[in-house]
């Protein structure tokens, strides 16, 4: 079944702890995205990779890195959380290309808190 | 970069009637325009898209229209159903080469029974 699988699904922390919230998409897709839902800002895009070892900041990536080591994984880090950090994350997958369905798949979301 | 604005941010309608939301963007090159259904606590799924050659499309109850000189798109729901209830989302982006979807910040669609 085609997916993008991120864990955990719910993370309660504390202010400073590295954490790692991992994304995997089973797809083939070159183009992955983190995201961050917050009420009344809708999706804001913190880091963005068209392919392996591409990465670039999206609109917030404050706080954030990522890395893209193989096609397959795009890993959200945060080396020292803040409560401002605290929001709901969707990685996304798709392909790219003109021709291509650049359908965007989005994994089940990761709620962090962040105390 | 590109901006997308979607309007209303929320939307309340009782059962049968239409609901319609619309979106506008900023970068003229953008020619794909997917809408994203949100139910409560799931992720976005794909609902309907349209490319920038098409003008129109529907999909059962569903439609989405595209004017590309005044740079808006909007989404039509027609004889809605409470299980329409969620929050949809609008993007803009360029398909081939550098992909950016760009999201607007959704509409909370209730349908009263």
């Amino acid at each position: 079944e085609a997916q993008v699988t991120q864990n955990p699904r719910y993370l309660i922390t504390v202010t400073g702890k590295k954490l790692t919230v991992t994304c995997s998409q089973n797809m083939n897709h070159e183009y992955m995205s983190w995201y961050r839902q917050d009420p009344g800002l809708g999706l804001r895009q913190i880091y963005y990779s068209m392919n392996v070892e591409v990465t670039d900041k999206g609109d917030v990536p404050e706080g954030y890195k990522v890395s893209r080591k193989e096609k397959r994984n795009f890993p959200l880090i945060l080396e020292s959380p803040s409560p401002n950090q605290t929001s709901l994350y969707f990685c996304a997958s798709s392909l790219l290309g003109r021709l291509a369905s650049t359908e965007a798949f989005f994994g089940q979301g990761t709620r962090l808190t962040v105390v | 970069g590109e901006n997308v604005e979607q309007h209303p941010s929320t939307l309340s309608v009782q059962e049968g009637d239409s609901a319609v939301i619309k979106c506008t963007y900023s970068d003229s090159a953008s020619n794909y325009f997917p809408w994203y259904k949100q139910e409560l606590g799931k992720r976005p799924q794909l609902i309907i898209d349209i490319r920038s050659n098409v003008g129109e499309k529907k999909d059962q109850r569903i439609a989405v229209t595209l004017n590309k000189t005044a740079k808006h798109f909007s989404l039509h729901i027609t004889e809605t159903q409470p299980e329409d209830s969620a929050v949809y989302f609008c993007a803009a982006s360029i398909t081939g080469g550098s992909y950016i979807p760009t999201f607007g910040r959704g509409t909370s669609l209730i349908v009263h029974p």
